[in-house]
């Protein structure tokens, strides 16, 4: 029962490099979301997905960039890395429910640029 | 501008003693509020919630409970045990669906042996 795996871990990256943090989820979930997590701060929405083909942004998208081509995978992508995306990237999924017990984590991605 | 804030990033207690941990949100639109918990390495657990219509929700050694009027809502864990030790988060959404969660910075609780 694997729920959501994020793909790497940890990593470090150089200033203007680029990446992709993969996500993907076997439960069959319609919603997906990428948060980030800085120090001593609440996760922040980067980008959501409703749906295979659908995406949109959330409160802090800049940077990055998302695809959904299928409903198991949500890969973020990180153009022109810079210093201010170092942080901790959390991956979700859930149902199509207001509620919000039903999102589902990911362990985490550390990300580092320097 | 935050609208869901905790102000206390941390707190220590003792084994079997109670634990409250507060939330304030300003936004009046929210009507629903959930708990996470986290450990280290690892991402968010859903732990408890409560819908804006009731002023209590108690699952186990979990009770959350909600003032509107004060835009106010604690979590209380009775009794306090070490494997509690985790930062919790106080989560917010409106009508309109989870991509609309908005989270607080979190409290670490420390719950000593």
């Amino acid at each position: 029962n694997a729920g959501v795996t994020q793909t790497p871990k940890f990593r470090i990256l150089k200033i203007g490099q680029s990446m992709t943090l993969q996500c993907a989820q076997d439960m069959n979930h319609n919603y997906m979301y990428w948060y980030r997590q800085d120090p001593g701060m609440g996760l922040k929405l980067i980008y959501y997905s409703v749906g295979a083909g659908i995406t949109d942004k959330g409160e802090v998208p800049n940077g990055y960039n998302v695809s959904r081509s299928t409903t198991e995978d949500f890969p973020l992508r990180l153009e022109l890395a810079a210093p201010s995306q170092t942080s901790v990237y959390f991956c979700a999924s859930s149902y199509p429910d207001r509620a919000g017990n039903t999102i589902y984590f990911g362990e985490g991605s550390w990300l580092t640029v320097v | 501008d935050q609208q869901v804030k905790q102000n206390s990033p941390s707190l220590s207690v003792q084994e079997g003693r109670i634990s409250i941990l507060n939330c304030d949100y300003t936004n009046s639109m929210f009507d629903y509020f959930l708990w996470y918990k986290k450990y280290p390495a690892e991402g968010p657990t859903f732990l408890i919630s409560i819908s804006s219509i009731k002023d209590k929700n108690e699952d186990g050694r979990f009770t959350v409970f909600l003032n509107k009027s004060a835009k106010h809502l604690s979590l209380h864990i009775v009794p306090s045990q070490p494997g509690d030790s985790a930062v919790y988060f106080c989560a917010a959404v409106t009508q309109g669906g989870s991509e609309k969660l908005v989270f607080g910075k979190g409290t670490k609780l420390t719950v000593n042996p």
